[in-house]
């Protein structure tokens, strides 16, 4: 079946910099995208959505980019601060119902 | 706070018996749904409820019951667990817009392990 996945499973960067996360998704009928936050010991927390019909979309500090050509989708977090650390899910929504994962990456900020 | 609570947050069992696990949220959503994290396997989705009465499969429901008699309650059965159900579940909920699910807000996650 199709699937959503990541390029790197680890990312570290240094607090301050700029953190850019990737998806790679299969799914070209996919036609909402999320990003989701996880912290040890927590459930994932909302961080980001983007429709397809857009393919920019900023919050605070965050923003998603969507490339429908080539079926990718980044996340991109300004001026990284210890509390980005965490693993980053990006997920696609399948038909009506059903949200799919990725495999996640882990987001380690340097001092 | 608007918040999705599962519990226990911890609960080790034995191998056969029966166990349920209880997830409410306080959001009036409409959606709510099970997923089970695993290391290298992400979360996959066990069973989904539209709304009072109405749930259906995910992609793992193979050993798990589901109910939803109140809208604000999906608690998670399993009969008669197995070793290979050792996971870390999550409950999560949103709401519907025009019969599509939005974004979903999780509960903390409940660590089962089966011996």
């Amino acid at each position: 079946g199709e699937s959503v996945g990541l390029h790197l499973p680890t990312l570290s960067v240094q607090e301050g910099d700029n953190s850019i996360i990737n998806c790679a998704y299969s799914n070209s009928a996919s036609d909402y995208f999320i990003w989701y936050k996880q912290e040890s010991g927590k459930g994932p927390q909302f961080i980001i959505d983007i429709r397809s019909n857009m393919d920019k979309r900023q919050g605070q500090r965050v923003t998603v980019l969507l490339n429908k050509t080539v079926k990718h989708l980044s996340l991109q977090i300004a001026a990284t601060q210890p509390g980005d650390s965490a693993v980053y899910f990006c997920a696609e929504r399948e038909g009506a119902q059903k949200l799919v994962f990725g495999q996640g990456t882990r987001l380690t900020i340097n001092p | 706070e608007a918040q999705v609570t599962q519990n226990p947050r911890y609960l080790i069992t034995v191998t056969g018996k029966k166990l349920t696990v209880t997830c409410s949220q306080n959001m009036n959503h409409e959606y709510m749904s099970w997923y089970r994290q695993d290391p290298g396997l992400g979360l996959r989705q066990i069973y989904y409820s539209m709304n009072v009465e109405v749930t259906d499969k995910g992609d793992v429901p193979e050993g798990y019951k589901v109910s939803r008699k109140e809208k604000r309650n999906f608690p998670l059965i399993l009969e008669s667990p197995s070793p290979n159900q050792t996971s870390l579940y999550f409950c999560a909920s949103s709401s519907l817009r025009d019969r599509v699910s939005e974004k979903l807000f999780f509960g903390s996650g409940t660590q089962l392990s089966v011996l």
